[in-house]
């Protein structure tokens, strides 16, 4: 069975800290893996995508890395802010899954002023 | 704007009775997507479509149905709802599997 794991499940840093949410998932074979976030009440965003054949991605202060061989991706967020306080998903597509994709139950950020 | 919407926003009925959530896209997006989420749980696939009249299940399909005679449109529907069916639910949708996807506002469900 895939799983992706998220751990920990809520995190609280000051703000201004930079920081890792880390995913780990337990089937090499990904066709991409996509970060979100998600506000209380509301839909998820999605944030970064990275294909199976790329290492990372960067948007803004956002940086996504993954490594297929040892079942890792890695969300860095500079220099944060209490606007980043969200819900942070991680979803594997897997190879041959039809574009289904398998969810982390996500980290809830909470940055403090 | 390019969105996902959903339909309604928030809704509770009472065991047995049918209804549908209803899912539509402006993007010209050939795959959509059920999701329900619950506390715990994280989200789950429910149904999905690649294109029109192309349907398949997903994790948790039972209970549900759905349709794609539309590219646009993909409602969810519940023949009989039960308590067990409450939850929040999400459609989504991307132009292929290698692109990003795209989510609804959500719809709360209580079935009472």
């Amino acid at each position: 069975k895939q799983e992706v794991t998220q751990i920990p499940a809520a995190l609280s840093v000051p703000e201004g800290e930079n920081l890792v949410l880390n995913c780990s998932f337990t089937d090499s074979a990904i066709y991409n893996l996509q970060w979100f976030r998600q506000d209380p009440g509301k839909g998820l965003t999605s944030l970064l995508l990275i294909q199976s054949s790329q290492r990372e991605q960067t948007s803004g202060r956002l940086n996504a890395s993954l490594d297929k061989s040892s079942g890792r991706s890695t969300l860095y967020i500079a220099a944060s802010q209490p606007g980043d306080s969200a819900t942070y998903l991680c979803a594997v597509g897997y190879t041959g899954a039809n574009s289904k994709l398998t969810f982390g139950k996500g980290i809830t950020l909470s940055v403090r002023p | 704007e390019a969105q996902v919407t959903q339909n309604p926003r928030y809704l509770i009925t009472v065991t047995g009775k049918k209804l549908t959530v209803t899912c539509s896209q402006n993007m010209n997006h050939e795959y959509m997507s059920w999701y329900r989420q619950d506390p715990g749980l994280g989200l789950r696939q429910i149904y999905y479509s690649m294109n029109v009249e192309v349907t398949d299940k997903g994790d948790v399909p039972e209970g549900y149905k759905v349709s794609r005679k539309e590219k646009r449109n993909f409602p969810l529907i519940l023949e009989s709802p039960s308590p067990n069916q409450t939850s929040l639910y999400f459609c989504a949708s991307s132009g292929h599997r290698a692109e990003k996807l795209f989510f609804g506002s959500g719809t709360q469900l209580s079935v009472l």
